[in-house]
């Protein structure tokens, strides 16, 4: 089956960086996307990686690694309003492109 | 303004009703998405459709069932059958064809059903 992991809860400081990993394991992979999501809200799409490397976003960056199943979300200069659920979502062409998600991180910023 | 519109924000029933959640989207996409979203759990796909007039089941599609009689159109009714009904449902859509590698899920708002 489809099983992609994230830690369930982080913490870090205002001004600081912060790490979310996210690991996978999927019939086929059709890129990588991280979502961002405030509670009660919908999840708002933050960045998408299909070949190996990293991607920069203005303060977000994101990185993957298809050989060892591996992505992070890195976040910079961190703001109190970045406290939110952070999504992982593999796509995989073997199953109509559908998307599947981890259970999301939740980051909490303190000052 | 694109974008997609979920209606309403919250909505109650009592147990045993069956009732209907609209998606509707002006963003021209071809596949249109629904996913349940429960604390911890993540979101589970409930049903998705890459074009009009056809549709899959997700992984949890028991006591739900979808119609897609328009593009812009994509409604998902909770009926009697399923168990546990209380949770967050999102709608996505999705522009782009199957080979698209660039194209992303956007969601709407999202409906809090809370079953009595």
């Amino acid at each position: 089956g489809q099983n992609i992991d994230q830690p369930t809860e982080m913490t870090a400081t205002e001004g600081a960086i912060v790490q979310i990993n996210c690991t996978y394991q999927t019939s086929g992979f059709n890129g990588l996307f991280w979502y961002q999501q405030h509670a009660g809200e919908a999840p708002t799409f933050l960045s998408y990686n299909v070949l190996d490397g990293l991607e920069e976003k203005g303060r977000f960056s994101s990185f993957l690694s298809r050989s060892k199943g591996y992505s992070y979300l890195l976040l910079k200069e961190l703001q109190m309003k970045d406290s939110a659920s952070y999504l992982c979502a593999v796509r995989d062409p073997q199953y109509g492109n559908q998307f599947y998600f981890g259970t999301g991180t939740s980051l909490t910023v303190i000052p | 303004d694109g974008g997609i519109t979920q209606s309403p924000k919250y909505l109650f029933r009592k147990e045993g009703q069956n009732v209907t959640l609209s998606c509707e989207q002006n963003l021209n996409h071809d596949a249109m998405y629904w996913y349940r979203q429960d604390p911890g759990q993540g979101l589970r796909l409930i049903y998705y459709s890459q074009i009009v007039n056809d549709f899959q089941k997700g992984d949890i599609a028991e006591g739900y069932s979808v119609s897609r009689e328009k593009k812009e159109s994509f409604p998902l009714t909770v009926t009697s059958a399923q168990k546990n009904p209380t949770a967050f449902y999102l709608c996505a859509s999705r522009g782009g064809g199957v080979t698209t590698s660039t194209d992303t899920q956007y969601f709407g708002p999202g409906t809090r059903l809370t079953v009595l």
